[in-house]
């Protein structure tokens, strides 16, 4: 089984509430990604996970917050959405670095 | 911050036809490029991946790389409507961390 699952598929989030994301697999991947991505641009890398260790890109890294209880799970958490959270959010992993799968994204919408 | 540049945006191919798809990154350390299509309303679903001078095929999917421009190239024959998608490019830099960065996409349309 390759498949990448993630809840809620759709989210509704209010400006200055927080929004939590929650990704999982079953292939025991060691690394699990988090992906925004906007109509008309690319997916943008947010962070990452390898094992326990988390890495965060720069220009975002203030923005969002992850946790990995396990192999399994890994969340998306922003503190604090503004409307240009707004956006697809897409969850991948992947094993020794190799072909990323993805889940089918959560769309977030922040009013 | 490394850049991948697909074209063009946007694609209408004839069924039966050949389309072509182009990819450049701009980074100098990139080890692999990926082929993701994704189909509306699904994820993004690895075509295929390219990391060696030369040119791979896989049923009527061929994919060329020159490391020397940094080019890769996607080429889709006998193109099906079930072909209809958005193509994704991703550039792979192992000194990077192995992350993908990703083109804005070229969005074919195979007119049956």
């Amino acid at each position: 089984d390759t498949t990448v699952k993630q809840n809620p598929r759709y989210k509704l989030a209010r400006v200055g509430k927080p929004v939590n994301l929650i990704c999982s697999q079953t292939m025991n991947h060691d690394t699990m990604y988090w992906y925004q991505k906007k109509p008309n641009q690319a997916p943008k890398l947010l962070l990452f996970y390898y094992d326990k260790i988390l890495n965060r890109e720069a220009d975002t890294f203030e923005k969002f917050q992850s946790s990995r209880p396990n192999n399994s799970f890994c969340s998306l958490y922003i503190g604090s959405a503004g409307l240009e959270y707004s956006a697809m959010y897409l969850c991948a992993s992947s094993s020794n670095y190799a072909e990323q799968f993805f889940g089918p994204g959560t769309r977030l919408t922040v009013l | 911050q490394q850049k991948v540049q697909q074209s063009p945006e946007s694609l209408i191919v004839p069924e039966g036809g050949m389309a072509s798809l182009n990819c450049t990154s701009s980074d100098r350390n990139v080890d692999y490029f990926w082929w993701y299509r994704q189909h509306s309303g699904k994820s993004p679903k690895m075509l295929m991946s390219i990391f060696s001078n030369g040119e791979k095929e896989e049923g009527r999917f061929t994919v060329h790389l020159n490391k020397a421009s940094l080019h890769t190239s996607l080429h889709i024959r006998d193109s099906q409507p079930s072909d209809s998608a958005l193509y994704l490019c991703a550039a792979m830099t192992n000194s990077a961390g192995n992350k993908l960065t990703f083109g804005i996409g070229t969005r074919v349309l195979v007119r049956p």
